[in-house]
């Protein structure tokens, strides 16, 4: 399974865009990447998924270059309820086994007003 | 809410008792997982199911631990005499194979463990 790094903790103002990179070097060819989000004692809950160039949903943009050895979690002006811990995971879909996602320690998101 | 439920959300335990958390996934999920989350660390696996088949199991899943899927429905993971070591978040997630969320894995709000 390919490794992620992100860093540890970002800071941020209300009203800010927000973009968490993550570094997948070792990505492979079926890897997709998802992004996940989790608030204290509460478990982690999916914002966007994508395998290559941009995906948008409602509440983030995933922005992948053409080599997937990165990408972009992008949150456009984040509130207060925005402040958590963002996980980024590389793994298959599954299609051909299980997906066991592996996660690192994730980016602490702190939102100030 | 993602629509995989777990029970009970906290237990409050003493060392060497059992305990029994149940794992609802979302309807027609047949895919489940079991994580282990201790404070400041990402979930960890600990085990898979399609369907009712235990297909994986982590190391971190001593023999003290055992979880079921009898119908392929919800799960149960059980811990056999605790210890406290064991305090932690169990998050219980399910997915499916295809469909129109794809192989997205949900989350659970999880169970709180602690062992006194």
């Amino acid at each position: 399974l390919a490794k992620t790094t992100q860093p540890i903790s970002m800071d941020s103002y209300e009203g800010q865009e927000v973009n968490i990179t993550c570094s997948h070097n070792n990505i492979a060819t079926n890897d997709y990447i998802t992004w996940y989000q989790q608030f204290p004692s509460q478990g982690p809950r999916f914002i966007i998924q994508g395998y290559k160039t941009k995906v948008t949903n409602e509440v983030a943009s995933l922005f992948i270059p053409a080599d997937r050895k990165s990408s972009t979690l992008s949150l456009p002006r984040v509130s207060l309820s925005d402040t958590a811990v963002y996980y980024c995971l590389v793994g298959d879909m599954g299609n051909t086994g299980f997906q066991k996602l592996v996660f690192g320690t994730g980016t602490r998101l702190l939102v100030s007003p | 809410d993602t629509g995989v439920s777990q029970n009970p959300r906290h237990k409050i335990t003493k060392r060497g008792q059992n305990v029994t958390f149940r794992c609802d996934p979302i309807s027609e999920h047949n895919r489940l997982y079991w994580y282990r989350q201790t404070l400041g660390q990402g979930p960890e696996f600990l085990t898979y199911f399609q369907n009712e088949a235990q297909l994986e199991k982590s190391r971190l899943l001593s023999d003290r631990f055992s979880a079921e899927r009898p119908k392929g429905s919800f799960s149960t993971l059980e811990i056999q005499r605790t210890e406290q070591g064991d305090s932690a978040m169990y998050l219980c997630a399910s997915s499916s194979t295809g469909g129109t969320s794809g192989n997205t894995i949900y989350f659970g709000e999880g169970s709180w463990l602690t062992v006194v």
